[in-house]
């Protein structure tokens, strides 16, 4: 099993949907947890750390469920420009490296 | 934030051959990270530069195939040596979000040196 599993997608959504991606992970120890984004051929960039309560940014949402060793991105009214790859990063703590998923793509189209 | 100059952003080299990346930071930063992101694939930890001793690499990469270098706080390069195909890839240098309360995972990335092998 991988450390970090995410379905590459593509999501195919119109603007204006609601979309959601769930990524997993295996080490159950893990401490932290983010996603990431990723445009074509451009460098990733931290979309929002995800923490245990859940947090919200606008029309992001990200959750935590550490029973289920899975976190979720949750993108509401999707605009073109949210066309990119959503990448899923775990820290498994205790000194390790980041771990990172291979990334779902979205295409919002008109 | 962090701004990272990285250098080249692309270059197609011949097989046997080696390419040095750079890669500048606009603070001082203890850790600089080298990623490698192939095609289709998710990015890769090669090493963590720091400044004043050796690098640390990771599993499966070595510094005979990926010298690295860090002679102050806010530079590093890394060498890509007697490249073969299987080394096209982009490679990305990276610092952690500075400040108090940054957690560890909070990065940022240079734009990245896509490097095609012939």
């Amino acid at each position: 099993r991988k450390e970090v599993e995410q379905d590459p997608g593509p999501f195919n959504v119109p603007e204006g949907a609601t979309v959601a991606f769930n990524c997993t992970y295996s080490n159950s120890a893990s401490q932290s947890f983010f996603w990431y984004r990723q445009d074509c051929r451009k460098e990733p960039k931290l979309l929002m750390s995800v923490y245990s309560s859940g947090n919200e940014d606008g029309r992001f949402t990200a959750q935590l469920n550490r029973a289920s060793q899975y976190i979720s991105l949750l993108i509401r009214d999707s605009k073109l420009s949210d066309s990119a790859t959503y990448l899923c990063v775990v820290n498994p703590g205790s000194f390790q490296k980041l771990v990172f998923g291979t990334g779902t793509r979205l295409l919002v189209s008109p | 934030s962090a701004v990272i100059s990285q250098k080249p952003s692309r270059d197609i080299c011949q097989r046997g051959t080696s390419l040095t990346i750079q890669c500048q930071v606009d603070s001082q930063v203890t850790m600089m990270f080298w990623y490698r992101q192939q095609p289709g694939q998710s990015l890769t930890l090669i090493a963590t530069a720091n400044q004043g001793s050796e690098a640390t690499y990771e599993s499966g990469f070595v510094i005979d195939k990926f010298p690295i270098s860090r002679p102050n706080l806010t530079f590093s390069t890394l060498t890509v040596s007697n490249m073969s195909p299987e080394d096209s890839s982009i490679y990305l240098c990276s610092v952690e979000r500075p400040g108090q309360g940054a957690r560890n995972g909070e990065l940022f990335f240079g734009e990245g040196s896509r490097l095609t092998v012939l």
